[in-house]
């Protein structure tokens, strides 16, 4: 089991400039949950998926976010365009139903800084 | 709504020491509550977790955490601190019915020797 694995490990980007980060589930997993971390906010959830669909989206922070789940296999998270506010560590986490919360597993986190 | 507080920013504990973390929590009714930890540059470990029954509760690593419900608190506890116990500390609320959890916003541990 590779554990949920994260794309890029580390980014840096000029502001104005598109960030895709990926995420790749536990396989089996059919929940999907993208969290960003910072100093002042701590662990924010951003949005989650359920079998590739997205259920709760309330935590993005604006428009210039976006996130899909094309497939079980695979998500991202864009931001465009992009400023130095969304530096960050980015971390994508799966579940499989019928675990509760006893199969949360966490990916490395993507460390975002936006220049 | 939910939310968690942990009320220390930073604690530093000299090794051998017992160590104590905060954990306090808003929901409605009976909560799941977990602690994860962080080394720096990873992702989150699961330390925990209580769902029911009794209220304390083992983890991993030798940690141990009670759930009061009086006081909304579900605090972290290790009787020896190590060096390598250095981290960053997270506890999290989630909904009985829900799946998504919610973070406090962390407590860093420094150990000193």
């Amino acid at each position: 089991d590779a554990g949920v694995i994260q794309s890029p490990r580390h980014e840096v980007t000029e502001m104005g400039q598109e960030v895709t980060l990926r995420c790749k589930p536990i396989s089996g997993h059919d929940y999907l949950f993208w969290y960003r971390q910072t100093m002042m906010r701590g662990l924010e959830l951003l949005i989650y998926f359920n079998n590739n669909v997205p259920i709760d989206d309330s935590g993005m922070p604006e428009d210039r976010f976006s996130a899909k789940m094309p497939n079980a296999s695979f998500s991202t998270l864009k931001i465009q365009p992009s400023e130095p506010r969304d530096s960050a560590v980015y971390f994508c986490a799966s579940r499989v139903t019928g675990t509760g919360f006893q199969g949360y597993t966490f990916g490395s986190g993507t460390r975002l800084t936006v220049v | 709504a939910q939310s968690v507080t942990q009320p220390d920013i930073h604690i530093t504990v000299s090794e051998g020491a017992s160590l104590e973390l905060r954990c306090n929590y808003s929901y409605g009714a009976t909560p799941y509550l977990f602690w994860y930890v962080q080394s720096p540059g990873q992702g989150l470990q699961l330390l925990l977790k209580y769902f029911s029954g009794d209220t304390l509760v083992q983890g991993i690593k030798g940690f141990e955490a009670e759930f009061k419900r009086s006081q909304s608190s579900f605090n972290l506890r290790k009787p020896s601190v190590h060096w390598s116990d250095a981290a960053e500390y997270f506890c999290a609320v989630g909904e009985k019915a829900g799946t998504a959890l919610i973070f406090g916003k962390g407590t860093t541990l420094s150990v000193s020797s």
